[in-house]
């Protein structure tokens, strides 16, 4: 299957650790991607292959891969982490695929 | 760095053809540095990619839409264009353009298919 699931909402206190995962049999063989996506703008990539961050993005952020499970970990949350993050990967027909998104909340 | 801008009309009849056309500057789209990208996201929902294009006039599509979209380069302008045929109020979505470069997605084993580089979005509306 070509499919990737995410919870879709979680919740993590100001300054607390929150991890967010990705489910799907195509992370197996190929990494995910994150994107953090803040209402009313175009997504932006923060992490992608085994754990890379892009130019600009925070050290708080990083990610994971066991089997088929992805994950994004923000060590330290802010208020302005609040917003969506989804994951994508690809299948092995070249066929891009996005998890459902995950909405985080800082409290 | 690349920047990338979509254009188009804001408002589409069911049944028509919508067409959009993103305009890339800081990068070639004759160059094989980048897979040129199409992204939808409808109100209040996820993302859903809708395909690509590459330098070589090569195209992949979202198996779900593959009847229905064409993606192109226009390489005189620096653009690539989609064009997706009898839409319907489900079409209805904000409308991305995104780059993946090359060199990741051929070793996404490595890299998994990051969209590094993304336009602002246009929202296109389904409605008689």
């Amino acid at each position: 299957s070509s499919e990737l699931t995410q919870d879709p909402a979680v919740s993590v206190a100001l300054g607390q650790t929150v991890r967010i995962t990705c489910q799907g049999d195509s992370l197996r063989s190929y990494y995910a991607s994150w994107y953090q996506q803040k209402p009313g703008q175009a997504p932006v990539l923060v992490i992608y292959g085994k754990n890379n961050r892009p130019s600009g993005i925070p050290d708080r952020f990083s990610g994971s891969t066991s089997g088929n499970t992805a994950s994004l970990t923000i060590t330290g949350a802010q208020a302005e982490d609040e917003a969506d993050y989804y994951c994508n990967s690809r299948d092995t027909s070249g066929n891009v695929v996005f998890g459902g998104g995950t909405q985080l909340t800082v409290l | 760095q690349v920047q990338l801008q979509e254009s188009g009309p804001g408002l589409v009849k069911p049944s028509e053809t919508l067409s959009l056309t993103c305009t890339v500057s800081g990068g070639s789209v004759s160059s094989g540095s980048y897979y040129w990208n199409w992204i939808r996201q409808p109100p209040g929902k996820g993302l859903e990619w809708i395909g690509y294009v590459y330098y070589s006039g090569s195209t992949n599509y979202n198996p779900s839409l593959k009847s229905r979209v064409s993606i192109s380069l226009d390489t005189s302008k620096n653009q690539f264009s989609l064009k997706l045929s009898s839409v319907t109020a489900a079409d209805t979505a904000v409308y991305y353009c995104a780059t993946i470069v090359a060199a990741f997605y051929h070793n996404s084993a490595n890299y998994g298919v990051p969209f590094d580089w993304w336009g602002q979005g246009t929202l296109v509306t389904v409605s008689s």
